[in-house]
């Protein structure tokens, strides 16, 4: 199958702090990326959509200014928290759409945030 | 997207089949049943999904009942490395390719 990236896979940052999180397709085009965060022992709920060269679909409740979204080529989308806080601690994963298509998502092995 | 039903866990024996259910009554004519499974810690990895027929891949069958309202995915001979959780989701035909997860089952294989 397709593959999919995140960098990094584990983070530590201070509280008010801003962090990246890279997602790549490292051999296909992917026209749309999906951003979802899981807390533990919890199921993964879907944060936003992202299409190449277009803003961001969020879903409900989650800020858009806290959590900036950029998808500035087919294989690469970026997640910036912002101003982050303990709350925000969550595993962040990433998954892309092949260009195309095709109906299957592929998953990103996802990024452990813990802002202290 | 139809909403699905799983059992929160299932344990199956090592070399043996495992045999997950997933009911989804509301299912409309355009939705595919796809499933996923999480590897703890891990992001979710794609096996298979399928429409009306049954499907077979390297990794699983999938078997979808006449009247689509529920189906179930086979691991025909279950490893320690398929200890995850298994998640059944139903999704729209069409540009929206949102998949929204439940809480799945937890499949624990024993030796």
């Amino acid at each position: 199958g397709a593959v999919v990236s995140q960098h990094p896979s584990r983070v530590i940052c201070k509280s008010g702090t801003s962090v990246k999180i890279e997602c790549r397709s490292l051999d296909f085009q992917a026209t749309t990326m999906f951003w979802y965060r899981q807390f533990p022992k919890k199921s993964l709920m879907l944060m936003a959509t992202s299409n190449e060269g277009s803003k961001a679909t969020y879903e409900q409740g989650v800020e858009k200014d806290k959590f900036l979204i950029n998808h500035a080529s087919l294989t690469l989308s970026t997640l910036t928290v912002t101003s982050a806080h303990p709350e925000d601690s969550s595993f962040y994963i990433c998954s892309a759409r092949l260009a195309g298509g095709s109906t299957e998502a592929f998953f990103g092995q996802g990024t452990r945030l813990t802002v202290v | 997207d139809a909403k699905t039903t799983q059992p929160t866990s299932m344990d199956c024996a090592e070399g043996r089949a495992a045999n997950l259910p997933c009911n989804h009554s509301t299912i409309s004519g355009n939705e595919y049943v796809y499933w996923y499974r999480q590897i703890h810690s891990q992001g979710p990895q794609y096996i298979i999904h399928g429409l009306k027929n049954n499907e077979t891949n390297e990794m699983a069958s999938l078997i979808i009942t006449e009247d689509r309202k529920s189906s179930t995915l086979i691991l025909p001979h279950a490893t320690l490395r398929d200890t995850a959780v298994y998640y059944c989701i139903v999704r729209g035909g069409g540009s929206n390719y949102k998949l929204t997860f439940g809480k799945g089952t937890l499949l624990t294989v024993n030796p």
